[in-house]
């Protein structure tokens, strides 16, 4: 079945990059996207990719992904403390109604 | 402004005491869907619509029902709430199946005592 995981913590030096990293288990994704929850607001999509792409980068904002590992991560660059919230990976997988599923959501905390 | 609007962003009611959350869009988008978080396990969805009058299940809708009878709303309906429904509710809408963006409203905190 489809299933997104993330590890839940991760703690930066403020000016460090952080890399957050997120695993899917189908191979039929279409588009993988990476979206930010702040404390107490909703979902602001950061950034996404499409499956037959590896890289893409957005200003401070780098998503590499391995289609044959499964694996996509984010890497935000020179993190500072308006980066600290939780980042979800989600992937819209094929088939069907074209399915969204979330990973369970990293919290970065960024400490001077 | 494009946005997904929800109501109420906070409620706190009683177990057994039917509740309605609205969700409505102004962009005119075809497909539209209820989402559940909860910590250490994302967002759930609960249910979608692909149209006015079509609806279907998610992956976690037991004690949930919705209804489509116009394009732009897509109210959630709890019915008898129990405390295991406590969490945070997402409405999201796209233009259509297919398409890659997903816009989501600001959330309702709810909780059941």
């Amino acid at each position: 079945g489809e299933d997104v995981e993330q590890s839940l913590f991760l703690s930066v030096r403020e000016g460090d990059s952080s890399v957050i990293n997120c695993t899917y288990t189908d191979s039929s994704s279409t588009y993988l996207y990476w979206y930010k929850q702040e404390p107490g607001a909703g979902l602001q999509l950061l950034t996404y990719i499409f499956s037959n792409m590896d890289m893409k980068q957005d200003q401070r904002l780098t998503v590499l992904l391995n289609k044959k590992d499964k694996h996509l991560s984010l890497r935000i660059a020179d993190t500072q403390t308006g980066d600290s919230a939780i980042y979800f990976c989600a992937v819209m997988f094929s088939g069907g109604y074209n399915k969204l599923i979330f990973g369970a959501g990293t919290r970065l905390a960024v400490h001077p | 402004e494009a946005q997904v609007t929800q109501n109420p962003r906070y409620l706190i009611t009683v177990t057994g005491k039917k509740l309605t959350v609205t969700c409505s869009q102004n962009m005119n988008h075809e497909y539209m869907s209820w989402y559940r978080q909860d910590p250490g396990l994302g967002l759930r969805q609960i249910y979608y619509s692909m149209n006015v009058e079509v609806t279907d299940k998610g992956d976690v809708p037991e004690g949930y029902k919705v209804s489509r009878k116009e394009k732009r709303n897509f109210p959630l309906i709890l019915e008898s709430p129990s405390p295991n429904q406590t969490s945070l509710y997402f409405c999201a809408s796209k233009p259509g199946q297919d398409t890659y963006e997903q816009y989501f409203g600001p959330g309702t905190r709810l909780t059941v005592t």
